[in-house]
């Protein structure tokens, strides 16, 4: 079956400081993958996806690339800001649409001043 | 534009009562969900619907979860009897027509079974 495993938080980081959250899956056929954000009070959103292998999805700073090789979907961004503070989910999809979402278990960001 | 609204937004009540959960979502998406999210979890997909049809449940608890969606617009999802593992954010999400596009989430409902 398929499953997505997260880099477990809470992560606490200083402004400015360089962010990377660890996601490595398995799944059943080629999936794309996804991150999404959860800020505070409000439903998860779409931050960026990645297709396929080699892919480099990107967002408001965030990046992450599609590693067929080593299953992996790191997200990353070089300076983090207060307002990135949030709960961060990898997810992949393995249907030939994306209504059939598989969740991480999200990681929760805080970024202090 | 509005985005996709949900209520309540909290509700507590005890074992073996029913409560139900409403959804409305962006106007004009045909595809609606609701997922399930227990505490440090990721959200887990209970019922998708095209329209009016339920096009995947295969991971609705059946005996005691039932789910509708009229006229293929608001939804309703409903828990009876609740049981104290039923406590959690129920989430609902919309998209266009069809599984290709974006799902935009609800902040979601916290229910607490006491």
């Amino acid at each position: 079956g398929n499953s997505v495993t997260q880099m477990e938080g809470p992560v606490t980081l200083s402004e400015e400081a360089f962010l990377t959250i660890n996601c490595t899956y398995t799944a059943t056929g080629y999936p794309s993958l996804f991150w999404y954000v959860q800020y505070p009070g409000e439903g998860l959103q779409l931050l960026l996806k990645a297709t396929k292998a080699d892919d480099k999805g990107s967002n408001k700073g965030f990046e992450a690339t599609y590693r067929k090789e080593t299953t992996s979907f790191h997200l990353e961004k070089g300076s983090v800001q207060v307002s990135d503070s949030a709960v961060y989910f990898c997810a992949l999809s393995t249907t030939r649409g994306n209504e059939k979402l598989t969740f991480g278990t999200g990681t929760r960001l805080t970024i202090i001043p | 534009e509005a985005g996709v609204v949900q209520s309540p937004r909290y509700k507590i009540i005890e074992k073996k009562q029913p409560v139900a959960f409403w959804c409305n979502p962006i106007s004009g998406h045909n595809t609606l969900y609701w997922y399930l999210q227990n505490l440090g979890q990721g959200p887990e997909l209970l019922i998708r619907y095209e329209n009016e049809e339920a096009v995947d449940d295969s991971q609705l608890p059946k005996d005691r979860f039932s789910a509708e969606r009229l006229k293929g617009v608001d939804s309703t999802l409903k828990i009876q009897p609740a049981e104290l593992g039923d406590s959690a954010v129920y989430l609902c999400a919309s998209s266009q027509g069809g599984s290709f596009y974006e799902q935009y989430f609800g902040p979601g409902t916290r229910l607490t079974v006491t």
